[in-house]
């Protein structure tokens, strides 16, 4: 497998555009995360689905901020409008289920700078 | 919020030993203790869990207390491609919850 995958790497957007950014799972995991990283923050958790399902979205700094899993293979973590605050490394991870012990993968992020 | 406790960083010399603490003095019984790191640039990558007993892997060996509030990560020998933000991070289901980990700086 090819690991976590996520698109696109950078993206650079003005202040009130929509952003989508994108994310593969590794086949056969059934939890999937959405994490920012920012230097004051350090990495946060966004929100995690489980076989597709959202189950804590707690994480999500307001309702600029969505994110949806169509089906195992594919999610998506939209912000709209943008907002330069909004400047950071989102990292995707992918696991199975578990017991606690289980190891979750990362994709390389995307780091988005709005402008 | 996070509930381990760690040095911000730490400096070590190549070909070295290190010994990276973390304190998780609220565990529960049955959360697991993990360790990532973060390579420059990259995103985190899983290194080692346990819950009780010792673990060893072929990246590093994990040291767990027997009150298991605390736990050593251990590096037998420090190489430069081993610097990186180290995570030390209570797991309980499956949520990571990252906290500030020690930033491990490798001098050739």
């Amino acid at each position: 497998d090819a690991g976590v995958i996520q698109s696109p790497r950078h993206e650079v957007t003005e202040m009130g555009q929509e952003v989508t950014l994108r994310c593969k799972p590794i086949s056969g995991h059934d939890y999937l995360f959405w994490y920012r990283q920012t230097m004051m923050r350090g990495l946060e958790l966004l929100i995690y689905f489980n076989n597709n399902v959202p189950i804590d979205d707690s994480g999500m700094p307001e309702d600029r901020f969505s994110a949806k899993m169509p089906n195992a293979s594919f999610s998506t973590l939209k912000i709209q409008p943008s907002e330069p605050r909004d400047s950071a490394v989102y990292f995707c991870a992918s696991s199975i289920l578990a017991t606690g012990g289980t190891e979750a993968f990362f994709g390389q992020g995307t780091r988005l700078t709005v402008v | 919020d996070a509930k381990t406790t760690q040095p911000n960083s730490m400096e070590s010399n190549e070909e070295e030993p290190v010994h990276l603490p973390c304190n998780h003095s609220t565990i529960s019984g049955t959360d697991y203790i993990h360790w990532y790191r973060q390579l420059p640039s990259q995103g985190p990558e899983y290194v080692i869990h346990g819950l009780t007993s010792n673990v060893n892997n072929r990246m590093a060996s994990l040291a767990i207390a027997e009150d298991r509030k605390s736990s050593t990560l251990i590096l037998h020998r420090a190489t430069l491609r081993d610097a990186a933000v180290y995570y030390c991070i209570e797991n309980a289901g499956n949520m990571l919850t990252f906290g500030g980990g020690t930033r491990l700086m490798v001098k050739p």
